[in-house]
């Protein structure tokens, strides 16, 4: 599975959009782009994921770049609570593969 | 719905002795697999099963862990002759057949080894 650069820290202010960016140059055609967060003493929440087209849910959207080499995830209003640890994860198809986490981006959203 | 459960949500036990965490993963969900989160670390994949068949225990960290899913529901990870090294939070997700559905968690079990 491909690796992932994620910056290690952002800010963002209280109802304005985070911008969580995700490099993944090594991606292959079969591989998807999954997001997930980590609120303190909380398992990982899965948010999101995208193999070629821009995705949407109540949560989040998921901007994926043409080449696939990068990718955002947007919060469109951020609150307090979605300060959190966000991981982006490049992972195949199959049910059967393992999620590879890496130190993720920690999220600070201020009042 | 009821999301992945996992009990005891705490674990306090003495160097030496067994441990044994419970999953109860979502209903219908195929894929089960159990993590190992280090304190300030992203988890770490341990064992997957897909229904009661353990197809990958390459994270397994020495044979002192060991982990079952006999019915391909419920599935326990039970670590023996528990070390201080063990201590950390142990995460199990699952999620169904189809090809790119995402996993889900549970909160985990925080084991500390006195």
């Amino acid at each position: 599975d491909a690796k992932t650069t994620q910056p290690p820290s952002m800010d963002c202010a209280e109802g304005r959009a985070a911008n969580l960016p995700c490099n993944h140059s090594t991606i292959s055609g079969n591989e998807y782009v999954y997001w997930y967060r980590q609120i303190h003493s909380q398992g990982p929440q899965y948010i999101i994921h995208g193999l070629k087209n821009n995705e949407t849910n109540e949560m989040a959207s998921l901007i994926i770049t043409e080449d696939r080499k990068s990718s955002t995830l947007i919060l469109p209003h951020a609150t307090l609570r979605d300060t959190a640890v966000y991981y982006c994860i490049v992972k195949g198809s199959s049910n059967t593969g393992k999620l590879i986490f890496g130190q993720g981006t920690t999220l600070q959203v201020k009042p | 719905g009821a999301g992945v459960s996992q009990s005891p949500r705490y674990k306090v036990a003495k160097r030496g002795q067994d441990v044994a965490l419970r999953c109860d993963p979502i209903s219908g969900h195929v894929s089960l697999f159990w993590y190992q989160q280090a304190l300030g670390q992203g988890p770490e994949f341990l064992t997957y099963f897909q229904n009661e068949a353990q197809l990958d225990k390459s994270g397994l960290p020495s044979d002192r862990f060991f982990a079952e899913r006999p019915e391909g529901s419920v599935s326990t990870l039970k670590i023996q002759r528990t070390q201080q090294e063990d201590s950390a939070v142990y995460l199990c997700a699952s999620s169904l057949a189809r090809q790119g559905q995402p996993q889900h968690f549970g909160d985990g079990t925080r084991l500390s080894i006195l």
